[in-house]
Protein backbone atom coordinates (compact mmCIF):
# COMPACT_ATOMS: atom_id res chain seq x y z
CA UNK A 1 0.00 0.00 0.00
CA UNK A 2 1.20 3.57 -0.92
CA UNK A 3 1.37 5.80 1.79
CA UNK A 4 -0.77 8.47 -0.26
CA UNK A 5 -3.09 6.95 -2.77
CA UNK A 6 -5.25 8.93 -5.04
CA UNK A 7 -7.47 8.30 -7.98
CA UNK A 8 -5.66 9.24 -11.34
CA UNK A 9 -9.22 9.80 -12.60
CA UNK A 10 -10.01 11.35 -15.92
CA UNK A 11 -12.41 12.76 -13.61
CA UNK A 12 -14.92 14.72 -16.52
CA UNK A 13 -17.50 17.36 -15.30
CA UNK A 14 -19.68 19.99 -16.78
CA UNK A 15 -18.33 23.89 -16.67
CA UNK A 16 -19.88 25.15 -13.56
CA UNK A 17 -20.06 21.95 -11.54
CA UNK A 18 -18.62 21.44 -7.94
CA UNK A 19 -15.69 19.38 -8.30
CA UNK A 20 -14.49 17.29 -5.27
CA UNK A 21 -10.71 15.92 -5.24
CA UNK A 22 -9.84 12.71 -2.94
CA UNK A 23 -6.35 11.62 -1.07
CA UNK A 24 -5.55 8.90 1.42
CA UNK A 25 -2.91 8.69 3.57
CA UNK A 26 -1.39 6.10 5.97
CA UNK A 27 0.92 7.81 7.40
CA UNK A 28 -0.14 9.25 10.79
CA UNK A 29 2.91 11.45 10.98
CA UNK A 30 1.69 14.19 8.58
CA UNK A 31 1.04 17.16 9.43
CA UNK A 32 0.95 19.57 6.44
CA UNK A 33 -1.13 19.08 3.81
CA UNK A 34 -0.56 20.30 0.21
CA UNK A 35 -2.69 21.06 -3.12
CA UNK A 36 -0.37 21.21 -6.53
CA UNK A 37 -2.48 21.86 -9.98
CA UNK A 38 -0.17 20.98 -12.78
CA UNK A 39 -1.18 21.65 -16.71
CA UNK A 40 0.69 19.64 -19.49
CA UNK A 41 4.24 20.09 -19.87
CA UNK A 42 4.19 22.28 -16.87
CA UNK A 43 5.68 21.57 -13.61
CA UNK A 44 3.07 21.62 -10.54
CA UNK A 45 1.45 25.10 -9.34
CA UNK A 46 0.62 24.87 -5.18
CA UNK A 47 -2.43 25.75 -5.22
CA UNK A 48 -3.20 25.25 -1.01
CA UNK A 49 -1.55 24.48 2.37
CA UNK A 50 -3.05 23.65 4.90
CA UNK A 51 -1.74 22.12 8.28
CA UNK A 52 -3.81 19.91 10.57
CA UNK A 53 -7.33 19.50 10.50
CA UNK A 54 -10.08 21.43 9.58
CA UNK A 55 -10.87 23.80 6.14
CA UNK A 56 -9.06 26.51 4.64
CA UNK A 57 -10.75 28.29 1.30
CA UNK A 58 -9.07 30.61 -1.25
CA UNK A 59 -11.75 31.72 -3.65
CA UNK A 60 -13.51 29.28 -5.78
CA UNK A 61 -11.24 26.48 -4.02
CA UNK A 62 -11.32 24.93 -0.74
CA UNK A 63 -8.97 22.27 1.40
CA UNK A 64 -10.58 20.12 3.69
CA UNK A 65 -8.22 17.89 6.38
CA UNK A 66 -9.37 15.16 8.44
CA UNK A 67 -6.72 13.33 10.32
CA UNK A 68 -9.13 11.41 12.18
CA UNK A 69 -9.83 9.72 9.27
CA UNK A 70 -6.15 10.25 7.24
CA UNK A 71 -8.42 11.68 4.33
CA UNK A 72 -7.70 14.98 2.66
CA UNK A 73 -9.84 16.86 0.07
CA UNK A 74 -10.07 19.72 -2.53
CA UNK A 75 -13.47 21.85 -3.42
CA UNK A 76 -13.56 23.34 -6.45
CA UNK A 77 -16.32 25.32 -7.01
CA UNK A 78 -17.83 26.78 -10.23
CA UNK A 79 -15.35 24.74 -12.10
CA UNK A 80 -13.89 26.29 -15.15
CA UNK A 81 -12.53 24.78 -18.31
CA UNK A 82 -9.54 26.66 -17.40
CA UNK A 83 -9.23 24.16 -13.80
CA UNK A 84 -8.95 21.12 -16.58
CA UNK A 85 -4.74 20.06 -15.49
CA UNK A 86 -3.69 17.21 -13.17
CA UNK A 87 -4.48 17.93 -9.37
CA UNK A 88 -1.55 16.66 -6.89
CA UNK A 89 -1.87 15.79 -3.31
CA UNK A 90 0.99 16.17 -1.14
CA UNK A 91 1.88 15.59 2.82
CA UNK A 92 4.68 16.16 5.03
CA UNK A 93 5.53 15.80 8.40
CA UNK A 94 7.27 17.82 11.22
CA UNK A 95 10.71 18.94 9.52
CA UNK A 96 13.29 16.00 9.86
CA UNK A 97 16.82 17.88 10.21
CA UNK A 98 15.27 20.95 8.89
CA UNK A 99 13.51 19.90 5.68
CA UNK A 100 9.79 18.78 5.18
CA UNK A 101 10.26 16.29 1.97
CA UNK A 102 6.71 15.91 1.13
CA UNK A 103 5.33 12.51 -0.29
CA UNK A 104 3.25 12.70 -3.66
CA UNK A 105 -0.03 11.28 -4.43
CA UNK A 106 0.04 10.04 -8.14
CA UNK A 107 -2.48 12.87 -9.38
CA UNK A 108 -6.28 13.40 -10.11
CA UNK A 109 -6.63 14.17 -14.30
CA UNK A 110 -9.67 16.73 -14.11
CA UNK A 111 -11.61 17.73 -17.63
CA UNK A 112 -14.31 20.29 -16.87
CA UNK A 113 -15.80 20.28 -20.41
CA UNK A 114 -17.76 24.15 -21.59
CA UNK B 1 10.13 37.49 -8.73
CA UNK B 2 11.05 35.38 -10.64
CA UNK B 3 10.16 31.39 -11.06
CA UNK B 4 12.39 28.42 -10.69
CA UNK B 5 14.17 28.00 -13.97
CA UNK B 6 15.55 24.77 -15.73
CA UNK B 7 17.79 23.93 -18.34
CA UNK B 8 17.47 22.31 -20.72
CA UNK B 9 13.61 21.99 -21.31
CA UNK B 10 13.70 19.01 -23.55
CA UNK B 11 16.80 16.86 -24.19
CA UNK B 12 17.68 13.41 -25.89
CA UNK B 13 19.89 10.99 -25.02
CA UNK B 14 20.97 7.27 -25.42
CA UNK B 15 21.10 4.50 -23.62
CA UNK B 16 25.03 4.74 -21.63
CA UNK B 17 25.34 8.24 -21.91
CA UNK B 18 25.23 10.88 -19.08
CA UNK B 19 23.26 13.67 -18.47
CA UNK B 20 22.95 17.14 -16.62
CA UNK B 21 20.43 19.17 -15.76
CA UNK B 22 20.53 22.28 -14.32
CA UNK B 23 18.08 24.69 -12.16
CA UNK B 24 17.95 28.09 -10.39
CA UNK B 25 15.64 28.50 -7.45
CA UNK B 26 13.76 31.29 -6.59
CA UNK B 27 15.89 34.70 -5.43
CA UNK B 28 16.39 33.52 -1.30
CA UNK B 29 15.39 30.12 -1.70
CA UNK B 30 18.21 28.36 -0.20
CA UNK B 31 16.51 24.68 -0.32
CA UNK B 32 16.61 22.79 -3.61
CA UNK B 33 14.83 19.62 -4.22
CA UNK B 34 14.89 16.95 -7.14
CA UNK B 35 12.00 15.03 -8.30
CA UNK B 36 11.79 12.57 -10.93
CA UNK B 37 7.95 12.21 -12.45
CA UNK B 38 6.61 9.62 -14.98
CA UNK B 39 3.16 8.44 -15.53
CA UNK B 40 3.78 5.12 -13.86
CA UNK B 41 5.45 5.94 -10.64
CA UNK B 42 4.12 9.25 -10.11
CA UNK B 43 6.50 12.02 -8.75
CA UNK B 44 9.73 10.58 -6.74
CA UNK B 45 11.68 12.08 -4.45
CA UNK B 46 15.51 12.35 -5.55
CA UNK B 47 17.25 14.88 -3.29
CA UNK B 48 17.21 17.90 -1.53
CA UNK B 49 20.11 20.26 -0.81
CA UNK B 50 20.47 22.99 1.36
CA UNK B 51 23.63 25.43 1.44
CA UNK B 52 25.38 23.06 -0.46
CA UNK B 53 24.92 19.67 1.05
CA UNK B 54 22.91 17.18 0.39
CA UNK B 55 20.59 17.05 3.31
CA UNK B 56 17.82 14.37 2.25
CA UNK B 57 18.27 11.47 -0.40
CA UNK B 58 15.53 9.31 -1.75
CA UNK B 59 15.73 5.93 -2.71
CA UNK B 60 17.69 6.05 -6.45
CA UNK B 61 20.66 4.22 -7.18
CA UNK B 62 24.06 6.08 -7.04
CA UNK B 63 23.44 6.63 -10.99
CA UNK B 64 21.91 9.87 -10.04
CA UNK B 65 24.01 12.35 -8.03
CA UNK B 66 23.60 16.35 -7.78
CA UNK B 67 25.24 19.39 -5.91
CA UNK B 68 24.27 22.70 -5.52
CA UNK B 69 26.36 25.86 -5.57
CA UNK B 70 27.07 28.77 -3.14
CA UNK B 71 24.38 31.02 -5.18
CA UNK B 72 21.89 28.19 -4.40
CA UNK B 73 22.05 27.00 -8.01
CA UNK B 74 21.66 23.09 -8.21
CA UNK B 75 23.22 20.72 -10.93
CA UNK B 76 21.48 17.35 -11.20
CA UNK B 77 23.50 14.49 -12.94
CA UNK B 78 22.58 10.57 -14.33
CA UNK B 79 25.30 8.80 -15.26
CA UNK B 80 25.31 5.17 -17.40
CA UNK B 81 21.35 6.26 -18.75
CA UNK B 82 18.99 3.57 -19.14
CA UNK B 83 15.68 3.76 -20.84
CA UNK B 84 13.59 3.65 -17.89
CA UNK B 85 15.19 6.84 -17.08
CA UNK B 86 13.00 8.87 -19.62
CA UNK B 87 10.83 11.17 -17.01
CA UNK B 88 10.05 14.85 -16.40
CA UNK B 89 12.98 15.67 -14.02
CA UNK B 90 11.79 18.67 -11.59
CA UNK B 91 13.25 20.91 -9.11
CA UNK B 92 11.78 22.69 -6.72
CA UNK B 93 12.74 25.94 -4.30
CA UNK B 94 11.79 26.61 -0.72
CA UNK B 95 12.77 29.07 1.73
CA UNK B 96 14.94 27.05 4.48
CA UNK B 97 12.82 27.09 6.99
CA UNK B 98 9.32 26.43 4.99
CA UNK B 99 7.16 24.26 3.83
CA UNK B 100 5.92 25.34 -0.01
CA UNK B 101 7.89 23.43 -2.61
CA UNK B 102 7.85 25.94 -5.68
CA UNK B 103 8.61 24.00 -8.49
CA UNK B 104 10.23 24.92 -12.32
CA UNK B 105 8.84 23.86 -15.39
CA UNK B 106 11.02 21.02 -15.68
CA UNK B 107 13.62 19.29 -17.84
CA UNK B 108 11.80 16.09 -20.20
CA UNK B 109 14.67 13.48 -20.61
CA UNK B 110 14.19 11.03 -23.33
CA UNK B 111 16.52 8.17 -23.49
CA UNK B 112 16.63 6.14 -26.43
Amino acid sequence: QKEVEQDPGPLSVPEGAIVSLNCTYSNSAFQYFMWYRQYSRKGPELLMYTYSSGNKEDGRFTAQVDKSSKYISLFIRDSQPSDSATYLCAMSASPSGGSYIPTFGRGTSLIVHP
Amino acid sequence: KAGVTQTPRYLIKTRGQQVTLSCSPISGHRSVSWYQQTPGQGLQFLFEYFSETQRNKGNFPGRFSGRQFSNSRSEMNVSTLELGDSALYLCASSLSDRNEQFFGPGTRLTVL
